[in-house]
């Protein structure tokens, strides 16, 4: 089984709509981030949350939601979803090292999401 | 600010050739290095990191990267690359603090 689950893997929308994108991992993972891949920039941090009652607003985060209802799930919600946000949206998790240093992501397989 | 560039944005190479990939950072203080690769449909995975130690790392499926901080870069190479490789990488750069900042990736394809 995968360790990063994503629901929907497909989605496309009309502009205006909600749009839940859900994240559950079973790796015992207390950090937990949602991402947006759009070609020629890369990776770009949208919301974290190291714990359950901890959410940040990352680098994009205008136009997004999120809701972190467990340890093991975050859900990244568009209000009023747009074209622009169409894009490949991926969850990943990290622990931190036994050191206490920062450590590997892991990914889930992403959503690729279109608002039309 | 802290930002991370890759300077190929679409490498193309014949099987057995050599492959190197230039990732340089913009931070003088202490980072955690990564390199990701994402192979067609699939979810980003891990090929190596660097914390500390040796600077030269060795990663999976025969990849290496060198970690040469006077010149923040943390470059990926690979000395015979197969059809197989064909996939995006990115780079990585945790810069101490709380996530991983990205590269924009390079594709590179391997032509049989």
């Amino acid at each position: 089984d995968a360790d990063v689950t994503q629901t929907p893997r497909n989605r496309i929308t009309k502009t205006g709509k909600r749009i839940m994108l859900e994240c559950s991992q079973t790796k015992g993972h207390d950090r937990m981030y949602w991402y947006r891949q759009d070609p020629g920039l890369g990776l770009r941090l949208i919301y974290y949350s190291f714990d359950v009652k901890d959410i940040n607003k990352g680098e994009i985060s205008d136009g997004y939601s999120v809701s972190r209802q467990a340890q093991a799930k975050f859900s990244l919600s568009l209000e009023s979803a747009i074209p622009n946000q169409t894009a490949l949206y991926f969850c990943a998790t990290s622990d931190l090292s036994v050191s206490g240093l920062y450590n590997e992501q892991f990914f889930g397989p992403g959503t690729r999401l279109t608002v039309l | 600010a802290q930002s991370v560039s890759q300077h190929n944005h679409h490498v193309i190479l014949s099987e057995a050739a050599s492959l190197e990939l230039g990732c340089n950072y913009s931070y003088g203080g202490t980072v955690n290095l990564f390199w990701y690769v994402q192979y067609p449909g699939q979810h980003l995975q891990l090929l190596l990191k660097y914390f500390s130690g040796d600077p030269l790392v060795k990663g999976i499926k025969g990849f290496e990267a060198e970690f040469i901080k006077s010149k923040f870069s943390f470059n990926l190479r690979k000395p015979s690359v197969q059809w197989s490789d064909t996939a995006e990488y990115f780079c990585a750069v945790n810069f101490n603090d709380y996530k991983l900042s990205f590269g924009a990736g390079t594709t590179v394809t391997v032509r049989a």
